[in-house]
């Protein structure tokens, strides 16, 4: 079975800082790995998803998530924060190839950013 | 703007009732998925369907059922409802089912059971 952590409920960052939020991963084949965010009273966002090649992936707002296969990692990063940038983000993995009918994304519990001004 | 509807956004009804939880994917999407969210169990997979087609089932509780229509809508129903099944439900669309196909999220509706 295919899971998410994210070890850290919580991150705070100062603005203008760079800020990582952790994402490790568990299936049992190959990974596609994904970044969403959830701002206040509003649905789930793609940021960004790693499906082969190029380990460092570039995404939404500036943000980009590094995947470490050795240390089953997916890291959130963004090279400088911006108070906007405050919200609950969301790893998520899907395996392939898959089972037989079987998509489901799988989410971590959610770690929530806040950037502190 | 995801593309995704959900409607009501709000919902308050009491233990013991039934209630329906509508979607409407985006133009052209053949998958929708559901999710619960809630601050215990985070986001948990509900039920996936294709063109009309149950492909995936996940922590979705006897009570709970689903279903797609032609029209590639769909409709949540929750019977018997207790306490416990207050949370915020998602839907989700994607054009096919490829695994590398990004989810778009509706904004969620919002059940209270009383």
């Amino acid at each position: 079975a295919q899971s998410v952590a994210q070890p850290e409920d919580q991150v705070n960052v100062a603005e203008g800082n760079p800020l990582t939020v952790k994402c490790t991963y568990s299936v049992s084949g190959n990974p596609y790995l994904f970044w969403y965010v959830q701002y206040p009273n509003r649905g789930l966002q793609f940021l960004l998803k790693y499906i082969t090649g190029d380990n460092l992936v570039k995404g939404s707002y500036g943000f980009e998530a590094e995947f470490n296969k050795s240390q089953t990692s997916f890291h959130l990063k963004k090279p400088s924060a911006l108070v906007s940038d405050s919200a609950l983000y969301f790893c998520a993995v899907r395996e392939w190839p898959s089972g037989a009918g079987s998509y489901q994304l799988t989410f971590g519990k959610g770690t929530k950013l806040s950037v502190i001004p | 703007d995801s593309g995704v509807t959900q409607t009501p956004k709000h919902l308050i009804t009491a233990t013991g009732q039934r209630v329906t939880l509508r979607c409407s994917p985006r133009s052209g999407d053949l998958s929708v998925y559901w999710y619960q969210q809630s601050l215990d169990q985070g986001l948990q997979f509900l039920i996936h369907y294709y063109n009309g087609e149950e492909r995936a089932k996940g922590n979705i509780l006897e009570r709970f059922s689903a279903q797609q229509f032609p029209d590639l809508h769909s409709e949540l129903n929750l019977s018997s409802l207790e306490l416990g099944d207050s949370a915020l439900y998602f839907c989700a669309s994607s054009p096919r089912t490829a695994t590398n196909e990004k989810l778009f999220f509706g904004s969620g509706t919002q059940l209270s059971v009383l």
